[in-house]
Parts: structure tokens; sequence; C-alpha cells
């Protein structure tokens, strides 16, 4: 069975910190993979796309990096601020598929003052 | 910047009434696609459309669901005989072409009594 899995759930950091949100899949074979943004109650924003194709992508002080032979990406924030709280999920194009994602459950992440 | 709308917001119904949620997908996009999330749980997909036509569709997606692009703007997602497990956010989403990323709008709270 396809599956997406984040780690961890929860994440409590400090303002300016730099981190890392993780994501991995249960089948190496995909299409592309989205990071997207989840405030409560509201709806998703797409942060970054990678194809398959691609190890890495950059926008802003977000970077995202996809390993599809260990089934891995992360999301590396750089210099957090209390803006970035939200849940961030990992969704995944599995081939094989048309083209629906595969959403893992999120990491909500806290940035503090 | 374009974005994908949704109405209503929030939707409070009777069991085994039919309702009807609406979308206007980004004007040039391609493919339509409808998610849902329950309270708690991760983002699942339910139908992917395409050409006037469905092009995958989830389990969840029995019977008892159908979609339909009624015009050159509007994509909706009906559910003929609602149940109280049918109570979620419901997810528009579009995206230009296959496997390119997905814009999702706000949501429709949907609520089964």
């Amino acid at each position: 069975k396809q599956e997406v899995t984040q780690i961890p759930a929860a994440l409590s950091v400090p303002e300016g910190e730099n981190l890392v949100l993780n994501c991995s899949f249960t089948d190496s074979a995909i299409y592309n993979l989205q990071w997207f943004r989840q405030d409560p109650g509201k709806g998703l924003t797409s942060l970054l796309l990678i194809q398959s194709s691609q190890r890495e992508q950059t926008s802003g002080r977000l970077n995202a990096s996809l390993d599809k032979s260990s089934g891995r990406s992360t999301l590396y924030i750089a210099a957090s601020q209390p803006g970035d709280s939200a849940t961030y999920l990992c969704a995944v194009g599995f081939t094989g598929t048309a083209s629906k994602l595969t959403f893992g459950t999120g990491t909500r992440l806290q940035v503090t003052l | 910047e374009p974005e994908v709308t949704q109405t209503p917001s929030h939707q409070v119904t009777q069991m085994g009434q039919e309702v009807i949620l609406r979308c206007v997908p980004i004007s040039n996009h391609l493919y339509f696609y409808w998610y849902r999330q329950i309270l708690g749980q991760k983002v699942e997909f339910l139908v992917s459309f395409y050409n006037n036509e469905i092009s995958e569709k989830s389990e969840i997606f029995d019977d008892q669901f159908s979609v339909e692009r009624p015009d050159g703007s509007n994509f909706t997602l009906k559910i003929r005989s609602t149940k109280l497990e049918d109570s979620a956010m419901y997810f528009c989403a579009s995206s230009p072409h296959r496997q390119e990323t997905q814009y999702f709008g706000p949501g429709t709270r949907l609520l089964v009594l």
C-alpha cells in the first residue's frame, strides 16, 4: 500500500532556529512530491513542488529535498518566525495513479518568541 | 493572483439530504480535484476530473458521490444522500496539467446531523 508518513507529529522551536521536517513514503516510484502549509481551519497553501527528476527546490527561506531511492523528502525552514507556525503537509504523487496526491498526517509546527 | 474559490464555506444538513458543494477552479487549469479531510485525520483524495470526465476516483467516491462541470467555470461535488460520516472539510483543487502543482481552495466545512 502506498503510504506517506511525517515525523515528528509536532514540533516547537524558538524563533530564529533553522529546522527540518521529514516525510517518508513507501514506494519510490513517484512522479512528484508537494509540500503544503495548512493554518487551523483553513485550506492548503502550496509551498514547493519537486518533480521526480529533481533533487531539491527552493523558495525564499524554504528548501525541499527529495531522495527517491530512500523514499524521503525533507523541508528545511531557515531562520524560523512565529508566522511560520502552522501544520506542514507532505503529499506524494505515486506513479501508476493519474494525478491524485497521497497525503501524510502532517507536522504541527509552533515557533515561539 | 488567481485562486480557487469554494462555496459555501460552511454547510449544515440533515442525514439523508442531498448537498452540492461548488468550486471555481483557476481559469486556465485543466485538471480538477476533490479531497476531503475528516477532523483530525489526513487529507484524502476523492476524485480527479479532466476533459469532462472522471480520470481517477478513490474507494470513498462511491455511487452517492458525483461530480460535474456544468459550465465553463464551475466544478461541483454532489453527495446524494448524506451520512453522518460524510462530515468533513471538502477541498477543491485544480492544476494546469496532469502532475503539476495542485492549488487548493479554502474548503467547505460540511456537518451532517
